[in-house]
């Protein structure tokens, strides 16, 4: 199964764009990538997702790479408010509904 | 629209009482899903809905854990009796989804925070 690599803590000035990496080097073809985030008290919150296309919402902006091996969750402009964790996951291979998640990136916005 | 709502958010409680957790799925979701969240194990799927069918319960960690969706609107999870180590806090996360549904997201209501003393 396609596991993520994401480093422990970040921090990004407030008003400042947040990128945020992720490797996942062992990705299958057919496997998505999400990306959600973790406000302390509060359940995980569903940013983004996309397959191999760039993708952009109201919240983020999605790279990955041609090969998909790694991708960038790009928050704008950061505001305090954005302070979290945030985890890259991908599905389980032939699953529908399974996703690992690991240890996610803690997110620091600073003023 | 309502997110997904979880009841009570917080619960403290004896060793050996039984401890029901509630949720109520975002409507049209056929998908719901039990995760439990502690700092030593990080998130984990419990059991897996889907059309009020349980389809994945190899997550649900003892016979002492049992989880019912009676309708498409409601679902509980029950512990019984509860143990000091299953303190954590339990999420319940509801999606479109089916076996020809690859890629929706799952939303997560804002869970449950269990103390078992």
């Amino acid at each position: 199964d396609a596991k993520t690599t994401q480093p422990p803590s970040m921090d990004c000035a407030e008003g400042r764009a947040a990128n945020l990496p992720c490797n996942h080097s062992t990705i299958s073809g057919n496997e998505y990538v999400y990306w959600y985030r973790q406000i302390h008290s509060q359940g995980p919150q569903y940013i983004i997702h996309g397959l191999k296309n760039n993708e952009t919402n109201e919240m983020a902006s999605l790279i990955i790479t041609e090969d998909r091996k790694s991708s960038t969750l790009i928050l704008p402009h950061a505001t305090l408010r954005d302070t979290a964790v945030y985890y890259c996951i991908v599905r389980v291979a032939d699953s529908n509904y399974q996703l690992i998640w690991g240890a996610g990136t803690k997110l620091i916005i600073k003023p | 629209d309502a997110g997904v709502i979880q009841s009570p958010r917080h619960e403290v409680t004896e060793m050996g009482q039984e401890v029901t957790l509630r949720c109520k799925p975002i409507s049209g979701h056929n998908s719901l899903f039990w995760y439990r969240q502690t700092m030593m194990r990080g998130l984990e799927l419990l059991i897996y809905f889907n059309n009020n069918v349980p389809i994945d319960d190899s997550g649900m960690p003892e016979d002492r854990f049992s989880a019912k969706m009676p309708n498409a609107s409601f679902s509980t999870l029950k512990i019984q009796p509860s143990e000091p180590r299953d303190s954590a806090v339990y999420f319940c996360a509801s999606s479109l989804g089916s076996d020809r549904a690859f890629n929706q997201p799952q939303h997560f209501g804002d869970g449950t925070r269990l103390s078992i003393l």
